[in-house]
């Protein structure tokens, strides 16, 4: 397993602003994720962040929107750029131990975001 | 394309009874099931998950799913329901022609609500 801590836990941020969300694993890893999960929906992949190369997005989500960094095996940031209501959402990252496509996915607590 | 199905917005249970959350997916090929547990303001939970073999499979808190391939479900139960269950409770599914990683789809949750 692995013990995933995400800063900030909250935060209410003003429209056309940006926020960064850092997330922090205990051990090294190949794969973290980045999901949004809207008020009362489930969760949507954002992108897929892999040390060593640039961010896979899915399709809806841009690197403008949505820059990610991942420095390191144990580290990854997720940008919400340019802020509106409607990117008002908890944002969860996640990873994968080993990379075998049976592998479970552990969770951070997940950052909640309320933008005005 | 994947997909998954959890037709029950929230299911209310009696403490002691037994539960049921329902859940139903689509995919290409053969399919790795994953049932995750998302208590108030905390991230997702791994519970257990299905690979192969042995259609039921026992997980985390006492909890179990049965894989039924010719109903394309994966509903989770537990014998005897605790207040301490209630959670949202997320199904997803993984297509194992999906690639060497393909992406995990979730559903949209189901509230469980477990009353004394």
């Amino acid at each position: 397993s692995a013990v995933i801590s995400q800063k900030p836990s909250r935060d209410i941020c003003q429209r056309g602003t940006s926020l960064t969300i850092q997330c922090q694993v205990d051990s090294q890893v190949t794969m973290m994720f980045w999901y949004r999960q809207q008020p009362g929906q489930s969760l949507t992949l954002i992108a897929t962040a892999n040390q060593g190369s640039e961010a896979t997005y899915e399709s809806g989500f841009v690197i403008d929107k949505f820059p990610i960094s991942r420095p390191n095996l144990t580290f990854s940031t997720l940008t919400v750029s340019n802020m509106s209501p409607e990117d008002s959402s908890i944002y969860l990252c996640s990873v994968e131990i080993g990379n075998l496509v049976y592998n479970e996915q552990f969770f951070g607590p997940g950052t909640r975001l309320t933008v005005l | 394309a994947q997909s998954v199905a959890q037709p029950e917005d929230q299911v209310n249970v009696a403490e002691g009874n037994p539960l049921t959350v329902k859940c139903t997916y689509s995919v290409s090929g053969n399919p790795y099931l994953f049932w995750y547990v998302q208590y108030p303001n905390r991230g997702l939970q791994f519970l257990l998950k299905y690979i192969t073999g042995d259609n039921l499979v026992k997980g985390s808190y006492g909890f179990e799913a049965e894989f039924n391939k010719s109903q394309t479900s994966f509903h989770l139960k537990k014998p005897s329901a605790l207040v301490s269950d209630s959670a949202l409770y997320f199904c997803a599914v993984r297509d194992q022609g999906g690639g060497s990683q393909g992406n995990l789809i979730f559903g949209k949750g189901t509230k469980l609500s477990v009353k004394p």
